[in-house]
């Protein structure tokens, strides 16, 4: 089953409303997670950085009062988008990885959550 | 610029055939994975390189990273529909926060 849970999976909302979109660890407790944004038929575009208990770090290029992103525990991220328009319509996904397992190869992308803005 | 080059960018190959994409960092990387997308869905982790001259496979499907640690290449044999999708490359290049990266991806049609 799923260790990383995106909620919800389908969104739509109002152009100028904020939305929020939730990324869940499982089964194991993430210091750090990944937001990630991908455009149709486009790899995925690592966004930022979310980190439990500090401010999250963003990518160039990535607007942080645009992409709200929240740690507040070690099972939680979220991401909201402030004032969203139609350009903000996109699948977003998170990853993150548990940290008390030793190899690298364990890193878990959620199911992603699609977003339109209308 | 793209640190991590993809290509093709889109591949459309008749069942039966082999095929291989090619996945190119700009710097050594700590770690190498390839995933499996359809699009507006989850990734499918295949594989994770981290040794110089590493091989892996998984039924049909084989990587490689060459010794330097820059380049990769994912190849699949007798390829079948269930194949088709997005391919995705994601360089890890250490650290402590396990950050990946993704190359512009490879859309691979495969025609019965």
């Amino acid at each position: 089953g799923a260790v990383v849970s995106q909620h919800p999976s389908r969104v739509i909302c109002k152009s100028g409303t904020s939305v929020k979109i939730e990324c869940r660890s499982l089964d194991f407790q993430a210091t750090t997670m990944f937001w990630y944004r991908q455009f149709p038929k486009q790899s995925l575009m690592l966004m930022a950085t979310s980190n439990e208990g500090s401010k999250a770090t963003y990518e160039q290029g990535v607007e942080k009062d645009k992409f709200l992103i929240n740690h507040a525990s070690l099972t939680l991220s979220t991401l909201t988008v402030t004032s969203a328009h139609p350009e903000d319509s996109s699948f977003y996904i998170c990853s993150a990885r548990d940290p008390q397992v030793e190899q690298r190869d364990t890193i878990y992308f959620g199911e992603g959550s699609w977003l339109t803005v209308v | 610029s793209q640190e991590l080059e993809q290509s093709p960018q889109s591949l459309i190959v008749q069942e039966g055939k082999n095929l291989t994409i090619n996945c190119t960092s700009s710097k050594t990387l700590y770690g190498l994975y390839w995933y499996k997308q359809k699009y507006g869905e989850g990734l499918i982790f295949l594989m994770m390189l981290q040794k110089g001259g590493e091989e892996k496979s998984h039924e049909k499907i084989t990587a490689k990273l060459d010794e330097k640690k820059q380049q990769s290449s994912l190849h699949i044999t007798a390829s079948q529909p269930s194949h088709a999708g997005i391919y995705l490359c994601g360089a890890d290049r250490g650290g402590s926060n396990y950050k990946l990266t993704f190359g512009k991806g490879t859309l691979l049609t495969v025609n019965p």
